[in-house]
């Protein structure tokens, strides 16, 4: 059962343009959120947090929006350059659940020069 | 300082035998965690090591296990190999076992035929 979804497969935008990726979650219990961007062959590299006492957080052009009521994250790219053309995985974990963290199935991002 | 290391990065095997992967962390991350990264279902917790000791695990069957050594080095083993356990697979050390402090490495791809 995937508590971390990502329904957008991939997007397109044009340079310097928003890029904006979403993600859903069902557990409720889920408390910390990440951002991880990976490259073809290379594993996924942390990108961005957020807790959930918290429903915004910025470092750059990248900033996390999180709605505990609706479940829902989206990161914000502002502006996108074609160097953040990735895959995005967001994450979740729960308290007292170790390390373990339930991941998206990624959203493909290309930006287009 | 070095990444971490994962080898093979390759591997194709024949459906029931046996594999070992392994994962060299970054030297003092006594934290290692494996997923499994499948096409449909994202990335998929197996397990995570802290100091040699199993600290979580995923829902996977018990023909995945792993270990980890004194010196924080892991390594992953699947027996009875299914067609199914086609994937790549990561590995992430962390010196404080949050997911904001996993790195990745760049996994290694099996494929079982």
């Amino acid at each position: 059962d995937q508590q971390v979804k990502q329904n957008s497969p991939s997007l397109s935008v044009q340079e310097g343009r928003i890029s904006i990726l979403n993600c859903d979650y069902t557990n409720s219990m889920f408390d910390y959120f990440l951002w991880y961007k990976k490259y073809p062959a290379e594993g996924p590299t942390f990108l961005i947090s957020i807790s959930s006492i918290k429903d915004k957080n910025e470092d750059g052009r990248f900033t996390v929006f999180l709605n505990k009521s609706a479940k829902h994250l989206s990161l914000h790219i502002v502006p996108s350059q074609p160097g953040d053309s990735a895959v995005y995985f967001c994450a979740a974990s729960a308290p007292n659940t170790g390390n373990q963290f339930y991941f998206g199935t990624g959203t493909s991002l290309t930006v287009i020069p | 300082k070095a990444g971490v290391t994962q080898t093979p990065r390759y591997l194709i095997k024949t459906r029931g035998q046996q594999v070992t992967l392994s994962c060299s962390p970054i030297s003092g991350h006594r934290s290692v965690s494996w997923y499994q990264q499948t096409p449909g279902q994202g990335l998929q917790f197996l397990f995570e090591y802290f100091s040699e000791t199993q600290r979580n695990k995923g829902n996977f069957p018990g023909r995945f296990s792993g270990r980890q050594f004194s010196n924080s080095r892991s390594e992953m083993n699947v027996s009875t190999l299914e067609l199914g356990d086609s994937a790549l697979y990561l590995c992430a050390s962390s010196l404080t076992g949050t997911g904001s402090g996993y790195t990745f490495g760049s996994g290694t791809r099996l494929t079982v035929v």
